[in-house]
């Protein structure tokens, strides 16, 4: 089984210009999370999503950030514009959630996407 | 607002010697995780606690969760090269279902 796929790997751009990131969770998993990693430091998580219902963007700096899971499925990150303080690694993850279902809430996470603003 | 105090951030050890990391969360936490990162990768799950002093194993690492669900323990014996990589628990809190991630202790095997 395919695991958490996101994409691009790397991304090196301006400030000021925009940006967007993709991730595609595990098959079945409906709980999808967008985290910022800084170098040194811990995940930091910038929205949660339940299927396409966004439960927890209060980490999410609004005035330029925007994340979207239409179908519950895929989802995309964007930033715009970028600044210099956005360069970080970008994980998301996955995992099939129920507070009464008993189910293990392992986070599966992708690979990341390294930006750079320059 | 709530926060997971991790420790220490950096452990140098030989190869060999033991290793731990201590987390500690100012309120009651529903439960807690425990992930492993490599140098250059990404968060792998290594385990969840659930109840109140708890103690999971796994080989050489064994985990525990505090009485009262506020702290958590990460104790790795007689390290090996393999187990480089920082260490991060993730606590839930029972109010909104946030997790709330401490900051990673790096275990660095000498040379």
């Amino acid at each position: 089984e395919a695991g958490v796929v996101q994409s691009p790997r790397y991304k090196i751009i301006e400030k000021k210009q925009p940006v967007a990131f993709w991730c595609n969770p595990i098959s079945g998993h409906n709980t999808l999370y967008w985290y910022r990693q800084n170098l040194g430091q811990g995940p930091e998580l910038l929205i949660r999503y339940e299927n396409e219902e966004a439960v927890d963007d209060s980490q999410l700096p609004k005035d330029r950030f925007s994340a979207e899971r239409l179908k519950g499925v895929d989802s995309t990150l964007k930033i715009q514009p970028a600044e210099l303080g956005d360069s970080a690694v970008y994980l998301c993850a996955s995992s099939l959630e129920g507070r009464t279902s008993g189910v293990e809430e392992t986070q599966y996470f992708g690979p990341g996407t390294r930006l750079l603003v320059l | 607002g709530q926060q997971v105090m991790q420790i220490p951030q950096y452990q140098h050890v030989q190869e060999g010697e033991d290793f731990t990391t201590y987390c500690n969360s100012s309120t009651t936490l529903s439960n807690i995780q425990w992930y492993k990162q490599r140098p250059g990768g990404h968060p792998v799950f290594l385990i969840q606690l659930v109840k109140s002093g708890e103690v999971k194993k796994q080989k050489r690492l064994t985990f525990q969760f505090g009485e009262a669900k506020k702290n958590s323990s990460l104790h790795i014996t007689a390290t090996q090269t393999t187990d480089v990589g920082t260490y991060f628990c993730a606590g839930r809190r029972d109010s909104n279902y946030q997790l709330i991630w401490g900051a990673g202790t790096k275990l660095i095997i000498k040379p």
